[in-house]
């Protein structure tokens, strides 16, 4: 009964570091997203990805990098860290577009010093 | 440009008392509307969407098309209910769903 697991919970990167945070999901859901939710702000859409091997940018996706090669993952890669990627993230999944649920992970939250 | 807007941060009442958490979008289509909430140490989740005119835990909300508002309101408050609350709009057959900055319900004892 996992849902979404996102992996680390916490971490700090240095400026210039990369990484990547994980995100799994065990519900079989074509969706899959990931938000930046910075202090006070609405979550913002980072990448999605509608199924295995196709994804697309959302609205900040400066920074970043996704993969999508099977229905369970679907990682975001930092490259060149930066202070401005200082918030948390958050995966979430959906079963289809639209009217469906979106069922999110527990966050990580993200500080680049 | 699509936005949803939550013009409270936080939201302070006492249990018992009668809740309304304002959300106000734009947009120039048809839109699908959902409040998640959030509690303490919890992931963000489902409360209730519009489509399903359901009432969740006593809350419910009503699309007004003409005031572009969707706001969760519930009779009387728990203590239960503070939480992190988040309105979310998604386009009709579309997967980019939009948040509001959030609100924090408080219900004091």
């Amino acid at each position: 009964n996992a849902g979404v697991t996102q992996t680390p919970k916490f971490r700090i990167l240095k400026i210039g570091q990369s990484m990547t945070l994980q995100c799994a999901q065990d519900m079989n859901h074509n969706y899959m997203y990931w938000y930046r939710q910075d202090p006070g702000m609405g979550l913002k859409l980072i990448y999605y990805s509608v199924g295995a091997g196709i994804t697309d940018k959302g609205e900040v996706p400066n920074g970043y990098n996704v993969s999508r090669s099977t229905t369970e993952d679907f990682p975001l890669r930092l490259e060149l860290a930066a202070p401005s990627q200082t918030s948390v993230y958050f995966c979430a999944s959906s079963r289809d577009r639209g009217q469906t649920e979106a069922f999110f992970g527990q966050g990580t939250r993200l500080t680049v010093v | 440009a699509q936005r949803v807007t939550q013009p409270e941060k936080l939201l302070s009442v006492f249990k018992g008392a009668p809740v309304e958490l304002k959300c106000n979008y734009s947009y120039s289509g048809s839109p699908e509307l959902f409040w998640y909430v959030q509690y303490s140490r919890q992931r963000l989740q489902l409360l209730l969407r519009h489509i399903s005119r359901e009432s969740i835990k006593g809350f419910t909300a009503d699309l007004n098309k003409g005031e572009t508002s969707f706001h969760l309101k519930k009779p009387f408050a728990q203590e239960e209910d503070s939480a992190m609350y988040y309105c979310a709009l998604t386009q009709t057959g579309g997967f980019k769903t939009i948040f509001g900055a959030g609100t924090r319900l408080f219900v004091k004892a």
